[in-house]
């Protein structure tokens, strides 16, 4: 009974190459959302997917951002040309539902950080 | 713009002790509230959801309140224990479907 999965759990970039995170939600769930949270700070959220579709990007930096949730396959979260600000935890959630209201309850994964030198 | 704040950031109690963490916020318009745990290296656990149209939830030792018109929370621990030792986040579901984070209290609980 596997809960939400995120991959790598630590992932080292220098400035200037590309993170992909990985995200598989919980068995049946098809709402994807991710978080970041910044060293001392609280989570901030980026992005909700759904299934082959963006549902809100309006947390995710305009520029080398980008999320997406295939058809198959995990969530993908990708950051371009890593800055130093883009360290970070990132975390990843899943719900059953439309609203996280309806299913009472996110599924958390246990994060991926980054670590930008 | 709703914003959700967390008194205190930091607390340090004896093992035993009931104690008592804060969360505001500044729009009632909520669809609910959550408590999340967070420890170290590690992801978030839910705690306890309270509906708006609810006062409280209980779980084991946790109790949850929740009072709108005044914006606030509390997340109430009875005979802590080492084992709580952790960061304890809320958040609120705001009317566009998005929670808003605090940005947590620091509870250590020594032995």
């Amino acid at each position: 009974n596997a809960g939400v999965m995120q991959n790598p759990r630590h992932l080292v970039r220098r400035r200037g190459q590309e993170a992909r995170l990985r995200c598989s939600p919980m068995k049946g769930h098809s709402h994807v959302y991710w978080y970041r949270q910044l060293p001392e700070e609280g989570l901030k959220f980026m992005v909700y997917l759904q299934k082959e579709n963006i549902i809100d990007e309006s947390g995710m930096p305009k520029e080398r951002f980008s999320a997406e949730f295939p058809k198959e396959g995990p969530s993908i979260l990708r950051i371009q040309q890593v800055v130093r600000g883009d360290s970070a935890a990132y975390f990843c959630a899943s719900s059953l539902d439309l609203s996280p209201s309806s299913s009472g309850e996110l599924f958390f994964g246990e994060g991926s950080r980054l670590t930008v030198l | 713009k709703q914003e959700v704040t967390q008194i205190p950031a930091a607390l340090s109690v004896p093992e035993g002790e009931n104690l008592v963490l804060n969360c505001s916020f500044t729009d009632s318009a909520i669809y609910n509230l959550q408590w999340f745990r967070q420890d170290p290296g590690k992801g978030l656990t839910s705690l306890l959801l309270i509906q708006s149209s609810q006062r409280e939830q209980t779980s084991g030792r946790l109790n949850a309140s929740l009072d709108k018109s005044s914006g606030r929370s509390t997340l109430y621990i009875a005979a802590s224990q080492p084992g709580d030792s952790a960061t304890y986040l809320c958040a609120v579901e705001d009317s566009n479907y998005q929670l808003i984070w605090g940005a947590g209290t620091k509870l250590i609980i020594k032995p």
